[in-house]
């Protein structure tokens, strides 16, 4: 299957200072890119839809400005936590899908475990 | 919008006993529906998935779905099950935005603990 690959797997940061995720597609091109969020013993929610060479969707309650998301080419999208506070510590994964695929199977990330200290 | 429900927060089964994690979706269209199992401290893992066609899927690991749609329905079975099987389980709804994504409402995990 297709292959999504997420970085850092893990990042320790200090409150106040800045963190980037990258979230790749390996194998194929993805207009649209998706960015999870999960708290601890907590469900997966849908932060924000990444766009190619557009804004992102942001879903309501995500700050824009604080997370940043770019998706700069077909095969990279980027979340920067700026200004990263303890409650911003959670599992973040992304995900993308095959547009060649017929089946419309998301492919997820490795997921990235931030701690704000 | 869509929504998934996941009515049981916590499961005990005894190792070698079946399994039946409930789901229940609410969608207007045909849904593509998936479950994924996360262990602790680790990311997801497809387990299964239904797109169309044959409403029973089998996937790894030994587990099944049936997608029912007059129950709007989507469970997970497994007929024995193994210490190993003891993770979160999640299952989710999947709609086709523009762009051709594939976004994800998941519900909100069963818990399930595997007794020796």
């Amino acid at each position: 299957g297709a292959v999504v690959s997420q970085h850092p797997s893990w990042v320790i940061c200090k409150s106040g200072t800045s963190v980037k995720i990258e979230c790749r597609s390996l194998d194929f091109q993805a207009t649209t890119m998706f960015w999870y969020r999960q708290f601890p013993k907590q469900s997966l929610m849908l932060m924000a839809t990444s766009n190619e060479g557009s804004k992102a969707t942001y879903e309501q309650g995500v700050e824009k400005d604080k997370f940043l998301i770019n998706h700069a080419s077909l095969t990279l999208s980027t979340l920067t936590v700026t200004s990263a506070h303890p409650e911003d510590s959670s599992f973040y994964i992304c995900s993308a899908r095959d547009p060649r695929n017929r089946i419309p199977e998301a492919f997820f990330g490795q997921g990235t475990r931030l701690t704000v200290v | 919008a869509q929504s998934v429900t996941q009515p049981d927060i916590h499961i005990t089964v005894s190792e070698g006993a079946s399994l039946e994690l409930r789901c229940n979706y609410s969608y207007g269209a045909t849904p593509y529906l998936f479950w994924y199992v996360q262990s602790p401290g680790q990311g997801l893992q497809l387990l299964l998935k239904y797109f169309s066609g044959d409403t029973l899927v089998q996937g790894i690991k030994g587990f099944e779905a049936e997608f029912k749609r007059s129950q709007s329905s989507f469970n997970l079975r497994k007929p024995s099950v193994h210490w190993s099987d003891a993770a979160e389980y999640f299952c989710a709804v999947g709609v086709i935005v523009t762009g051709g994504g594939n976004k994800l409402t998941f519900g909100t995990g069963t818990q399930l603990k595997v007794e020796l």
